[in-house]
């Protein structure tokens, strides 16, 4: 089984630029989550998808920040403009449906290191 | 609010030696809760999880991990440490309803020959 796809690896931008960063998750898994993980800390959600709806963007910082879900499989997310702080690794998992019985664990991607200089 | 706190930031300990990770959550109702291993580059891959039932859950690569719900503990230990243990774990505690993770900061293991 395949797991969930992230691309590129690695970004370095100079701040003011825009960056995008794509995840393919798991066929089948209808919730895809994007999280930031800066360096010595644990993930943090940014925002989590069920199909192409938004289910929870309460810490994506939305005046630079955007994230989309096509068709409920792919998503891209995109920083516009990139500051100092956003280098962090990008971290897209994905889930079965959520809100069935069963808590669904989430599978996760290898991650996009952004360095912003 | 939920919340998890990883008291070691890091740990270091000898191959073949025993290891326990220490994990405190703060939840009001009775967690979901997740070990998760990420080597240096790589994702998170899930070790082990808790839902309900017994309180001693097994994991991959022979880890375990005891709830206590007296201490809102979920220690993650292993008898043996290899060093291909070497990564650093994360505990998370998952809400219910919302199936938000909280992930704690981390804890760094080294592992020495």
């Amino acid at each position: 089984e395949a797991g969930v796809a992230q691309s590129p690896r690695y970004k370095i931008i100079e701040k003011r630029q825009s960056v995008a960063f794509w995840c393919n998750p798991i066929s089948g898994h209808a919730t895809l989550y994007w999280y930031q993980q800066i360096l010595g800390q644990g993930p943090k959600l940014l925002i989590q998808f069920q199909n192409n709806g938004v289910v929870d963007d309460s810490q994506l910082p939305k005046d630079r920040f955007s994230a989309e879900r096509l068709k409920g499989v792919d998503s891209t997310l995109k920083i516009q403009p990139a500051k100092l702080e956003d280098s962090a690794v990008y971290l897209c998992a994905s889930s079965l449906e959520v809100g069935t019985s069963s808590y669904n664990e989430q599978f996760f991607g290898p991650g996009t290191r952004l360095t912003v200089l | 609010a939920q919340s998890v706190t990883q008291p070691d930031i890091h740990i270091t300990v000898s191959e073949g030696a025993s290891l326990e990770l220490r994990c405190n959550y703060s939840y009001g109702a009775t967690p979901y809760l997740f070990w998760y291993v990420q080597s240096p580059g790589q994702g998170l891959q899930l070790l082990l999880k808790y839902f309900s039932g017994d309180t001693l859950v097994q994991g991959i690569k022979g880890f375990e991990a005891e709830f206590k719900r007296s201490q809102s503990s979920f220690n993650l230990r292993k008898p043996s440490v290899h060093w291909s243990d070497a990564a650093e774990y994360f505990c998370a505690v998952g809400a219910s309803g919302t199936y938000k993770y909280i992930f704690g900061t981390g804890t760094r293991l080294k592992v020495l020959a």
